[in-house]
């Protein structure tokens, strides 16, 4: 069966701390791969996306993730944390196999950077 | 407006009623999504359209639920006879290609007495 899991729903990080928020996936097929934040009281955000080529992506905000497609794996990472990062972050991801259009969301982790 | 424009952002309503949410999407993006996000858990998808056709419905829970888009643009979900167990954030998103960079609105919350 096609998954989203997000393994950690809530992560707290003191301010200028490295983080990793942590994406799996379960899919017998190719898949796209995509990360949105959502900030309090606003929509959700695109922060990056992987869709072919480098496995290495770079987003907005200092943000990185790397696909795993051993491991199924697309953790979300950022060497240093600021207050303003604090917010919601999704996995996505496009079963699809190329109709890509319905995404499947993992349930989230809240990411709260303490002073 | 630059953005996905939803309304209303709020909508209280007693359980049997009837509820229109409308979703006014980016300019010129053809493609426009609808999704539901149920308290502490990620948005699931409801509904697809590209232009002004259902590409895919699957995500609609049950019949009393309804969506259109009668010109290509602007979308309306419709939701009949609701039910507690409706009351979540209904989110509408809109793109200009099959890439998955969806852009989303701020939602309308439903909720049901």
């Amino acid at each position: 069966a096609q998954s989203v899991t997000q393994l950690d729903s809530q992560v707290p990080v003191f301010e200028e701390a490295p983080v990793e928020l942590r994406c799996n996936y379960s899919s017998s097929v190719s898949v796209y791969l995509f990360w949105y934040v959502q900030y309090p009281n606003q929509g959700l955000q695109l922060l990056l996306k992987y869709l072919s080529g480098s496995t290495l992506v770079k987003g907005i905000n200092g943000f990185e993730a790397e696909f795993n497609k051993s491991q199924t794996s697309f953790h979300l990472r950022k060497p240093s944390v600021h207050i303003s990062d604090t917010a919601e972050y999704f996995c996505a991801v496009s079963f699809s196999g190329g109709s890509n259009y319905k995404l499947t969301f993992g349930k989230g982790t809240l990411l709260t950077v303490n002073p | 407006g630059a953005g996905v424009s939803q309304t209303p952002s709020n909508k209280v309503t007693e359980k049997g009623k009837y509820v229109e949410l409308r979703c006014d999407p980016i300019s010129g993006h053809t493609a426009l999504y609808w999704y539901r996000q149920s308290l502490g858990q990620g948005p699931e998808f409801l509904i697809y359209f590209q232009g002004t056709g259902a590409a895919d419905d699957s995500g609609l829970p049950n019949d009393r639920f309804f969506a259109v888009r009668p010109e290509g643009s602007v979308s309306t979900l419709k939701i009949q006879r609701t039910e507690r167990g409706d009351s979540a954030v209904y989110l509408c998103a809109s793109s200009w290609s099959n890439t998955g960079e969806l852009f989303f609105g701020e939602g309308s919350r439903l909720t049901v007495l």
